[in-house]
């Protein structure tokens, strides 16, 4: 039972670069998250899904975009990397509302962009 | 609107002596409360959950919290720290029925847990 996988695990950009993200979930679950961590300020959500072909912007969306063709899968893409994306990335699902609802996590992905 | 507030960013103890961890929250509407543990190199893992049933919650690892609304408080607790209790742990809120926002999960700062053998 995998739950969320995250890919890569490490990534180095440079300025200007883009990248994607991976995330896939095996739980059926509906409600997919990504958030980022940075030292010292908890998880900020920068956008989530309600299912597949629905998404929403979150508390910190600029510089990012998702698509969420499939229930299984909540790609995050990073356009024109700045300095300030440098984090760790936390893809997550849930079967319903997060209030009512456990989160399950990935492992995260550590991105520094140069 | 909802906020929490994790009151220390580092806490360490002793291996054996008890552990408090301290977070008050602000709410609108009748709040979820939750704990999330988070290991080094780790995606974070729910610990316990408050959504308005018993005011004591007890969760995994011998961790409990109690909610308590006069304080607006969701101090977590554990009689006996042990080593592998070392990890940074964060409380959790959300605003169930907090309109178009589907109950949108706010994260305090988090909590560095030392444990010193």
């Amino acid at each position: 039972n995998a739950g969320v996988t995250q890919t890569p695990k490490f990534r180095i950009l440079k300025i200007g670069q883009s990248m994607t993200l991976q995330c896939a979930q095996d739980m059926n679950h509906n409600y997919m998250y990504w958030y980022r961590q940075d030292p010292g300020m908890g998880l900020k959500l920068i956008y989530y899904s309600v299912g597949a072909g629905i998404t929403d912007k979150g508390e910190v969306p600029n510089g990012y975009n998702v698509s969420r063709s499939t229930t299984e899968d909540f790609p995050l893409r990073l356009e024109l990397a700045a300095p300030s994306q440098t984090s760790v990335y936390f893809c997550a699902s849930s079967y319903g509302v997060p209030g009512a609802n456990v989160l399950t996590f990935g492992a995260g992905s550590r991105l520094t962009v140069l | 609107a909802q906020s929490v507030t994790q009151l220390d960013s580092h806490v360490s103890v002793s291996e054996g002596t008890p552990v408090l961890l301290r977070c008050n929250y602000s709410s609108s509407y009748s709040p979820s409360l939750f704990w999330y543990v988070q290991h080094p190199n780790k995606g974070l893992q729910l610990l316990l959950k408050y959504t308005s049933a018993a005011t004591l919650v007890k969760g995994i690892n011998g961790f409990e919290a109690e909610f308590k609304k006069s304080e607006t408080s969701f101090h977590l607790t554990k009689p006996s720290a042990h080593m592998s209790d070392a990890a940074e742990y964060f409380c959790v809120v959300s605003d169930r029925g907090y309109g178009g926002s589907q109950g949108n999960l706010i994260f305090g700062k988090g909590t560095k847990l030392s444990v010193k053998p």
